[in-house]
C-alpha cells in the first residue's frame, strides 16, 4: 500500500484565494483526520471521520473551513476565502484500530 | 476540553544518556495512548498504542509506561543515539478522537 497519499504538497496563493487540499486514505481503514500544524499549537485536530461521516467538527477553526468525504477513497479540506493566518502544515491521517497513519502533509502558504 | 500536556518542551542530551519524557492526560473516560515519533521533514509514526492500566511496552531501546489511573505515561530512551533526534509525541483517544500533546523535542549530540 501506498500509505496516505495527500496533495499537493505545496501551495503559495494570495489572500482571498481559495484552497483545496486532497487526501487519499490507506484502504480499509474507516476513520480519517485532518490535523493542521502550527508553531504555537503543535497538532491541531480539526475534523474526522469515521465511516465517510464526519463525527466532530469542533476543531475547523472557522466557516471559512470545510472538509468533505464523499467515499471512502477521497476526502478534501477547503478554505475559502484563505488568509495569511492559515498558513500551515496540514496533515491527512487515517486509522482502522487506531494507530493512526500519517500522509506526508499539504504545506500551505498564504501571501 | 481534553488537555495532554508533555514535559519537557525539549532535552538536549549526549549520545549514550538515558532519558524520559512525560505525558499527562485526562484519567477519566480512558480509551487509548499512542506515542509517536517525528522526525524533521516527515511525518509522525506510531511508536506505541498503550490501552492498559500498567501496559509497558518495549521497541528496541525505547520503552513506556502507562498509568490510567492517575493520567500519565513515560516514554524511555536508553543510551540514546544522535539518531534518535526527534520530536516525540503522545495522544490521548477518547472513542474516535485522537488529540496530540505539544510534543517533547530531544536533541542527542554526538
Amino acid at each position: 500500500d501506498a500509505g496516505v497519499i495527500q496533495s499537493p504538497r505545496h501551495e503559495v496563493t494570495e489572500m482571498g484565494q481559495e484552497v483545496t487540499l486532497r487526501c487519499k486514505p490507506i484502504s480499509g481503514h474507516n476513520s480519517l483526520f485532518w490535523y493542521r500544524q502550527t508553531m504555537m499549537r503543535g497538532l491541531e485536530l480539526l475534523i474526522y471521520f469515521n465511516n465517510n461521516v464526519p463525527i466532530d467538527d469542533s476543531g475547523m477553526p472557522e466557516d471559512r473551513f470545510s472538509a468533505k468525504m464523499p467515499n471512502a477513497s477521497f476526502s478534501t479540506l477547503k478554505i475559502q476565502p484563505s488568509e495569511p493566518r492559515d498558513s500551515a502544515v496540514y496533515f491527512c491521517a487515517s486509522s482502522h484500530s487506531g494507530e493512526l497513519f500519517f500522509g506526508e502533509g499539504s504545506r500551505l502558504t498564504v501571501l | 476540553i481534553l488537555n495532554v500536556e508533555q514535559s519537557p518542551q525539549s532535552l538536549h542530551v549526549q549520545e549514550g544518556d538515558s532519558t524520559n519524557f512525560t505525558c499527562s492526560f485526562p484519567s477519566s473516560n480512558f480509551y487509548a495512548l499512542h506515542w509517536y515519533r517525528w522526525e524533521t521533514a516527515k511525518s509522525p509514526e506510531a511508536l506505541f498504542v498503550m490501552t492498559l492500566n500498567g501496559d509497558e511496552k518495549k521497541k528496541g531501546r525505547i520503552s513506556a509506561t502507562l498509568n490510567t489511573k492517575e493520567g500519565y505515561s513515560y516514554l524511555y530512551i536508553k543510551g540514546s543515539q544522535p539518531e534518535d533526534s526527534a520530536t516525540y509525541l503522545c495522544a490521548f483517544m477518547k472513542g474516535f478522537k485522537t488529540i496530540f500533546g505539544a510534543g517533547t523535542r530531544l536533541f542527542v549530540k554526538a
